[in-house]
């Protein structure tokens, strides 16, 4: 079975700077349609999740530039160029598995000012 | 997208059941997939069932797996999960989500999310 374990690779941080969080699974994710169907949510404090990103790197219409994400294989990450008040919360990394069709949750990594 | 709407969470005593719903105000319900996905308190989310947009597919996480069937009806524009033989365990806000798509095709993520309702199984 998947298993996504996330780790902060900054935390907590300072208002403008940068802040990146990882997400490894424990096999590859590609499906053998070519795609890796790895997305990204942020759920602020008392909010339903909202997703950022889908397949590993593309932005959701209104997710601001400065966030960004990447990775292949078994390892991705999300990158927030210059953290802002409203990025508080916490980031969740989510797979989409082939057959059957179920979803995987990484344990979810909270960012926090400083 | 006009967020989801679930209904029907409250306090049930263990082994009880419970029936959930999640409804819709947009246009095109019938052609969305759609998700369960629960979060217990203080906890990281959980997704817990899956049905096709035509209802002809589900698929379940192994801990409700036997226990909670989804469905949906599409005339009315809404999904419904029934619960049954509940667990202190099961206690979760429950949310709704549709299939996220890009350009009519599924993107492997999830949007629409509801505020959820907040299931609590104790004795």
């Amino acid at each position: 079975d998947v298993v996504l374990t996330q780790t902060p690779l900054s935390s907590p941080v300072t208002l403008g700077q940068a802040a990146a969080i990882s997400c490894r699974s424990n096999q590859a994710l590609e499906h053998t349609d070519l795609n890796t169907y790895l997305s990204w949510l942020h759920q602020r404090p008392g909010q339903p999740p909202r997703v950022l990103i889908y397949k590993v790197s593309h932005r959701v219409s209104g997710v601001p530039a400065r966030i960004t994400a990447s990775g292949t294989g078994t390892y991705f990450t999300l990158n927030i160029a210059k953290v802002e008040a409203e990025d508080v919360g916490v980031y969740y990394c989510m797979h989409e598995t082939e057959v059957p069709r179920t979803y995987i949750f990484g344990q979810g990594i909270r960012l926090e000012i400083k | 997208q006009e967020p989801l709407v679930e209904s029907g969470g409250g306090v049930v005593q263990p082994g009880r059941s419970l029936r959930l719903s999640c409804a819709d105000s947009g246009l095109f319900f019938a052609s969305y997939d759609l998700h369960w996905v629960r979060q217990a308190p203080g906890k990281g989310l959980e997704w817990v069932a899956f049905i096709s947009s035509d209802g002809a597919t589900k698929t379940y996480a192994d801990s409700v797996r036997g226990r909670f069937t989804i469905s949906r009806d599409n005339s009315q524009k809404t999904m419904f999960l029934q619960m049954d033989s509940l667990k202190p365990v099961d206690t979760a806000i429950y949310y709704c989500a549709k299939d996220f798509k890009v350009w009519g095709a599924a993107a492997g993520a999830l949007e629409s999310w509801g505020q959820g309702t907040l299931v609590t199984v104790s004795s």
